[in-house]
């Protein structure tokens, strides 16, 4: 069965602490891993597709890289404005590319 | 351009009463999708659209769900005879196709809640 895990569940940083999000899937033939930021009260936010391991993508503070079983989003030098949820979710080998996601991780950054 | 837009943004109602939850997509988008997130659940697929068709149902948790697309733009989630399980924040999204790699776009979803 496809699966997607998240951790930490939470996580506090200091202004300036950089940090790492963890996403561990299994699923039967990866088609696309994806990163969503979800602010309280709103739908999620795209912010990177990732397609083969050793893929890397950038946004301003924030790198997301994938391996053949996880994908890491790091956060560098973050600000109390990167507070959030962040979800990681994957398409797998069906046609209608829906997706699978993690449980999130709530990142809280404290000025 | 205009994002994804859903409505109402609330819909609080009657256990045993039906509700509609309405999705405007992202024009040009011909996938559509719903989803489902309950506290402790994450974020559950429920059904997709390609054009007006509906390829995979898989998600639907009962056949209490129900949903229609029309001109290949406008969607509708039905819930019939409303239980307190149903209780959640409904979203919608599209995508430009349903190809693989195609980045998905959220609304903000319909917070439900029966009392």
């Amino acid at each position: 069965e496809d699966q997607v895990t998240q951790s930490p569940e939470a996580l506090r940083l200091q202004e300036g602490e950089s940090s790492s999000l963890n996403c561990s899937y299994t699923v039967s033939g990866l088609r696309g891993l994806f990163w969503y930021r979800q602010d309280p009260g709103k739908g999620p936010e795209f912010l990177f597709t990732l397609y083969s391991a050793g893929e890397e993508k950038e946004k301003e503070r924030l790198k997301a890289t994938l391996t053949k079983k996880e994908s890491f989003l790091h956060i560098t030098a973050p600000k109390p404005e990167d507070s959030a949820t962040y979800l990681c979710a994957v398409q797998a080998g069906s046609n209608t590319g829906k997706l699978i996601f993690g449980q999130g991780t709530t990142l809280q950054v404290k000025p | 351009g205009a994002g994804v837009s859903q409505s109402p943004s609330n819909k609080v109602t009657e256990k045993g009463k039906d509700v509609e939850l309405r999705c405007d997509p992202i024009s040009g988008h011909t996938a559509l999708y719903w989803y489902r997130q309950s506290l402790g659940q994450g974020l559950e697929f429920l059904i997709y659209f390609q054009g007006n068709s509906a390829p995979d149902k898989s998600g639907l948790p009962s056949d209490r769900f129900s949903a229609e697309r029309t001109g290949g733009s406008v969607s509708t989630l039905t819930i019939q005879r409303t239980q307190q399980e149903d209780s959640a924040v409904y979203l919608c999204a599209s995508s430009l196709a349903a190809g693989f790699g195609q980045p998905q776009h959220f609304g903000d979803g319909t917070r439900l809640s029966i009392l």
